[in-house]
């Protein structure tokens, strides 16, 4: 079975702190997601790569940056945590050309 | 751009009964992927099933099944016998291909609630 670990499941911050969340998976996928999940918003893509080092902008990057330097692990940073951050934040991979999403149990992320 | 929309934020179904939960999406594209995603309490997202555009046949899994109306642009799921296990939050996605990888976008979910 695929599996992907995320390395907090709950995380308490304080505003203007740097924040790093890591999502490793164990399947040499080559595709991998994070995103941040609202109640009513549902899952909002944040950043994706789709290789080492390689990352393309999803639909709410501002105010995040992502780092992926081993195939299998793909960091998601907040340079300057703000409360606004606060929320869920899942990681997903997945292999091409097959097309289904593997996702982690999410971390909950406060931002005080 | 696309959009995928979720008219019902939560339902409830008796156990051993039926539900559906409906999803309607927005697109130009005339290739793409349906998915409905399932999340329990415990918060790990799970695929439930999954369609292509380019099939017109309803894809089906054990108790759950799809209604895939590509002109209406509708993909409702269907929970039949439901059981206390199905209670979830379930997310319909919709899926392109793009030169670099996947493009999806995710429905707001739907928080079902099976009762004894």
């Amino acid at each position: 079975d695929v599996k992907v670990t995320q390395s907090s499941r709950y995380l308490v911050k304080r505003t203007g702190e740097k924040v790093f969340l890591e999502c490793v998976q164990d399947m040499d996928h080559e595709n991998m997601f994070w995103y941040r999940q609202d109640p009513g918003l549902g899952l909002r893509l944040i950043y994706f790569s789709y290789d080492v080092k390689m990352k393309e902008k999803g639909d709410i990057p501002e105010g995040y940056s992502v780092s992926r330097e081993k195939k299998e692990r793909f960091s998601l940073i907040l340079e300057s945590a703000s409360t606004n951050q606060t929320s869920m934040y899942l990681c997903a991979s997945s292999l091409p050309p097959f097309l289904t999403q593997y996702f982690g149990p999410g971390t909950r992320l406060l931002v005080l | 751009a696309q959009t995928v929309t979720q008219s019902q934020p939560e339902m409830s179904v008796q156990e051993a009964e039926t539900v559906t939960l409906s999803c309607t999406y927005d697109t130009s594209e005339s290739n793409y992927y349906l998915f409905w995603y399932k999340q329990p309490p415990s918060r790990q997202m799970i695929l439930v099933i999954r369609q292509e555009a380019y099939k017109q046949q309803n894809a089906t899994e054990n108790r759950f099944s799809v209604n895939f109306q590509k002109a209406a642009k509708s993909f409702s799921l269907k929970i039949s016998d439901s059981q206390l296990g199905d209670t979830a939050m379930y997310f319909c996605a919709f899926m392109k291909l793009v030169s670099y990888g996947q493009n999806f976008v995710f429905g707001p979910g739907t928080r079902l609630s099976v009762l004894p």
